[in-house]
């Protein structure tokens, strides 16, 4: 089984201060069918269901604002949050979604 | 905007039935795969089921011999049953559809989850 290993567990950063998550997989998710990284990153405030940021490792979903960014391949991948606003407090997982694996999740609070 | 509601009981006791149903409003459930996601209090995110509108499914093979999911297109709904729980199946169960295909880029659309607790 793929195991995804989120660093660090959780984070505070100052607001307008860049934040970075990094997840590294056990195993490639970069699959040679179609040479795509099967990675997505998601957001999950308090009392609400994860929300879709990035999918195939660095498509923004829909609606997503620019300051959230996904990035790496093969095996290690980074979220990155250009400058932090306050509603970006959350607790962000990294999906392999080819075996359905979810990273332990970062908290990220404000400094 | 598509929209999904989890329903079922709430309470259960070890060994009995978990049943739930996700009911898919503003969108039709065909052309899509459609999952179960659960997690515990505080935990983590476990993916148990899909299903797709033809009726294919995968299971995670932790919970495969316990897990059931169905699919009703006449109701625009998918169920998840699983057998004998368990204090460990206490969980916010949610509904969610996947981008695309069975491993098309995650999940775009999540119910609100609801708390199922098993306890004697």
């Amino acid at each position: 089984d793929i195991v995804l290993t989120q660093s660090p567990d959780s984070l505070a950063v100052s607001l307008g201060e860049r934040a970075t998550i990094t997840c590294k997989s056990s195993q490639s998710v970069l699959y040679s069918s179609n040479n795509k990284n099967y990675l997505a990153w998601y957001q999950q405030k308090p009392g609400q269901p994860p929300k879709l940021l990035i999918y195939w490792a660095s498509t923004r979903e829909s609606g997503v604002p620019d300051r959230f960014s996904g990035s790496g391949s093969g095996t290690d991948f980074t979220l990155t949050i250009s400058s932090l606003q306050a509603e970006d407090v959350a607790v962000y997982y990294c999906h392999e979604y080819y075996r359905r694996t979810f990273g332990q999740g970062t908290k990220v609070e404000i400094k | 905007q598509v929209h999904l509601q989890e329903s079922g009981p709430g309470l259960l006791k070890p060994s009995e039935t978990l049943s739930l149903t996700c009911t898919v409003s503003g969108g039709s459930i065909s052309g899509y795969y459609w999952s179960w996601i659960r997690q515990p209090p505080g935990k983590g995110l476990e993916w148990i089921a899909y299903i797709h509108y033809s009726g294919a499914t995968n299971y995670n093979t932790s919970l495969k011999s316990r897990v059931t999911i169905s699919v009703d297109m006449s109701k625009n709904q998918f169920s998840l049953k699983v057998n004998s729980v368990t204090a460990a199946d206490t969980a916010v169960y949610y509904c969610a559809r996947h981008v695309g295909d069975a491993s098309g880029g995650g999940f775009d659309s999540w119910g609100q989850g609801t708390l199922v607790t098993v306890s004697s």
